[in-house]
């Protein structure tokens, strides 16, 4: 069965730190990763995508996030947070052909200026 | 623009009542989906449609059924609202390597 586990409910850096969010996934096969934005009373934003190829992702408002496949992580980070980087962030995984995609619980990233 | 529209933002219904949430999208996308969002339990995925008429349960279908009879339209009924139904809905629709999202309906059931 297919899982995403993201471990922190919440993360907290300052400003102008470099920022993550974890993920691991459980799926069989090679797996379609995602990243999602929300913010407050708002639908989610899709921020990245790993489908095949390089292992760093880049997507957008400078997030980035790498594949592991022998961790079986999806980390999104940034080089350099702003305060209204403030947001829920959600991964999520899909296997290849499948119609689901299943998301993690959810981590609430906070920075302080 | 690629767009999901969902057509409230905030619902207030009482217990009992039957209740429909309307979702339609203008890009064409064959697959839909409708999830509910609980804090701590992210997003969970209700019912999805892979084409016009085709509906399948996701991990909690229980309590709702869908209609998707126009390949734009996806709505999701609550047959007899309750109060465990008080939530955030997201509708999304996607091609084979991303989903689009809606605003998001919060409903509240008193």
């Amino acid at each position: 069965a297919q899982s995403v586990a993201q471990p922190e409910d919440q993360v907290n850096v300052a400003e102008g730190n470099p920022l993550t969010v974890k993920c691991t996934y459980s799926v069989s096969g090679n797996p379609y990763l995602f990243w999602y934005v929300q913010y407050p009373n708002r639908g989610l934003q899709f921020l990245l995508k790993y489908i095949t190829g390089d292992n760093l992702v880049k997507g957008s408002y400078g997030f980035e996030a790498e594949f592991n496949k022998s961790q079986t992580s999806f980390h999104l980070k940034k080089p350099s947070a702003l305060v209204s980087d403030s947001a829920l962030y959600f991964c999520a995984v899909r296997s290849p052909g499948g119609f689901k995609t299943i998301f993690g619980a959810g981590t609430r990233l906070f920075v302080k200026a | 623009d690629v767009k999901v529209t969902q057509s409230s933002r905030y619902l207030v219904k009482r217990t009992g009542e039957k209740v429909f949430l309307e979702c339609v999208q203008d890009m064409d996308h064959e697959n839909m989906f409708w999830y509910r969002q609980d804090p701590g339990l992210g997003l969970r995925l209700i019912y999805f449609s892979y084409d016009v008429k085709m509906k399948e349960k996701g991990d909690i279908p229980e309590g709702y059924s869908v209609s998707r009879e126009k390949k734009e339209r996806f709505s999701l009924i609550l047959e007899s609202a309750s109060t465990n139904q008080t939530s955030m809905y997201l509708c999304a629709s996607s091609t084979p390597t991303e989903a689009f999202f809606g605003q998001g309906t919060r409903l509240t059931v008193v």
